[in-house]
């Protein structure tokens, strides 16, 4: 199984809603990362987990909550979004090689298109 | 961080010419520089990866340099095709933090 899979693929939210992406792998990586995609932008790095912990936050404010409850899974929690936040939010894992081996091939999901009314 | 640049950000040419996409970073430490291709509404995929030990890298029509000296790195497309038309990101990374360029739109005109 090579797929990265995110659900739900669409999701429409008004402000004070609370609502989470999901995204799930089963290729053993042990990083996970969430991208963040506006239109003819480049994907933006939110957060990354290596080995189930969080080891990189992009200063992204804290109405995007992320959690990793397992090596399997990666979560991002949605509270009091505004509508700039509406966008293609990726996710991806990859190898992590010890030493100064440095990350390998991200695998991407399909992502989950949000937006925020 | 890392800050990747990418040149151009718009690129045409006629079917069967050769495309040339070029990379700058600013962090010595990365050493792993992936190219990713993403169509419209679909998600990035991997085409061609190069790491900081080796200079050039070539899969068939694609390749892929890499001067760590002057930090840049390039893509090469030979023969392209109409279904080369996309969007191409390059990438740099060190260990887990990979940050991406800007982006460049290739349009092959048949």
């Amino acid at each position: 199984d090579t797929e990265v899979t995110q659900t739900p693929k669409h999701l429409v939210m008004g402000m004070t809603n609370k609502k989470s992406l999901k995204c799930e792998q089963h290729m053993g990586h042990r990083a996970m990362y969430w991208y963040k995609q506006k239109a003819k932008k480049p994907p933006e790095l939110m957060f990354v987990y290596s080995y189930e912990k969080l080891s990189i936050n992009e200063s992204v404010p804290s109405r995007f909550s992320p959690e990793c409850p397992n090596s399997s899974l990666l979560n991002l929690h949605l509270h009091a979004l505004q509508p700039e936040d509406s966008a293609l939010y990726l996710c991806a894992s990859s190898l992590l090689r010890g030493g100064s081996g440095g990350t390998g091939e991200l695998f991407f999901g399909e992502g989950s298109r949000l937006t925020v009314l | 961080g890392e800050n990747v640049e990418q040149h151009p950000s718009t690129l045409s040419v006629q079917e069967g010419d050769s495309a040339v996409i070029k990379c700058t970073y600013s962090d010595s430490a990365s050493n792993y520089f992936p190219w990713y291709k993403q169509e419209l509404g679909k998600r990035p995929q991997l085409i061609i990866d190069i790491r900081s030990n080796v200079g050039e890298k070539k899969d068939q029509r694609i390749a892929v340099t890499l001067n760590k000296t002057a930090k840049h790195f390039s893509l090469h497309i030979t023969e392209t095709q109409p279904e080369d038309s996309a969007v191409y990101f390059c990438a740099a990374s060190w260990l887990n933090d990979m940050r991406f360029g800007a982006g460049t739109r290739l349009t092959v005109k048949p």
